[in-house]
């Protein structure tokens, strides 16, 4: 069975560029969920959507957006990219939204921002 | 404001010995925990969950231990193996009304052959 994929999996940009990461989840699950992961820290929540809805959204900035398409799967965008936004990108499904869900991550977008 | 911790940002242990790693929450509204490995170069991958109307979940050489009162959960592996040596990180979740997991900043396991 096919995990959750990502793609890209490393790409670079520029400075105000514009991204779009995409994401697929384990086949069932309904939830996606994006976390933004630094070196040498843990996994910052960005959103979360069920069902093609935003369930929830973490304290990033409007540069970031995201949408889910009838088939669960999921685009991140980021905007106006900035030096920091260099990060690890992971998406996440599960089967429900709530708490009590296990979440089943990707490898991850690799993103360098130069 | 962090509100999961692993304070440790290392561990080494010999093959064979038990590794024992610590997670210290702040938020008594989380209910669900869960604990990822990650390898570099590659996303986390789950190990094992616990509910908080538990105290201990097992799973093979993996246990999750949760001490409520304590606001402190903790990961052992017995019996540790060298393809353990990953990063640890420990994550919670509220209940309903929130749909996040907050993440510790992990703790590298190093097993010594």
């Amino acid at each position: 069975d096919a995990g959750v994929t990502q793609s890209p999996t490393h790409l670079i940009k520029t400075r105000g560029q514009h991204v779009t990461l995409r994401c697929s989840p384990i086949s069932g699950h309904k939830s996606v969920s994006w976390y933004q992961q630094v070196l040498g820290q843990g996994p910052q929540f960005i959103f979360q959507y069920y069902e093609k809805e935003e369930r929830g959204r973490g304290n990033f900035p409007d540069r970031f957006s995201a949408r889910q398409f009838p088939n669960y799967s999921s685009e991140l965008n980021v905007n106006a990219l900035l030096l920091g936004d260099s990060a690890l990108y992971l998406c996440a499904s599960s089967v429900g939204q709530n708490s009590g869900n296990t979440i089943y991550f990707g490898e991850g977008s690799w993103l360098t921002v130069v | 404001d962090q509100q999961v911790k692993q304070n440790s940002p290392s561990l080494s242990v010999q093959e064979g010995r038990i590794s024992i790693l610590n997670c210290d929450y702040t938020n008594s509204m989380f209910d669900y925990f869960l604990w990822y490995k990650k390898y570099p170069a590659e996303g986390p991958t789950f190990l094992i969950s616990i509910s908080s109307i538990k105290d201990k979940n097992e799973d093979g050489r993996f246990t999750v231990f949760l001490n409520k009162s304590a606001k402190h959960l903790s990961l052992h592996i017995v019996p540790s193996q060298p393809g353990d040596s990953a990063v640890y990180f420990c994550a919670a979740s509220a209940a309903a009304g929130t749909y996040k997991y907050i993440f510790g900043t992990g703790t590298r396991l190093k097993v010594l052959a």
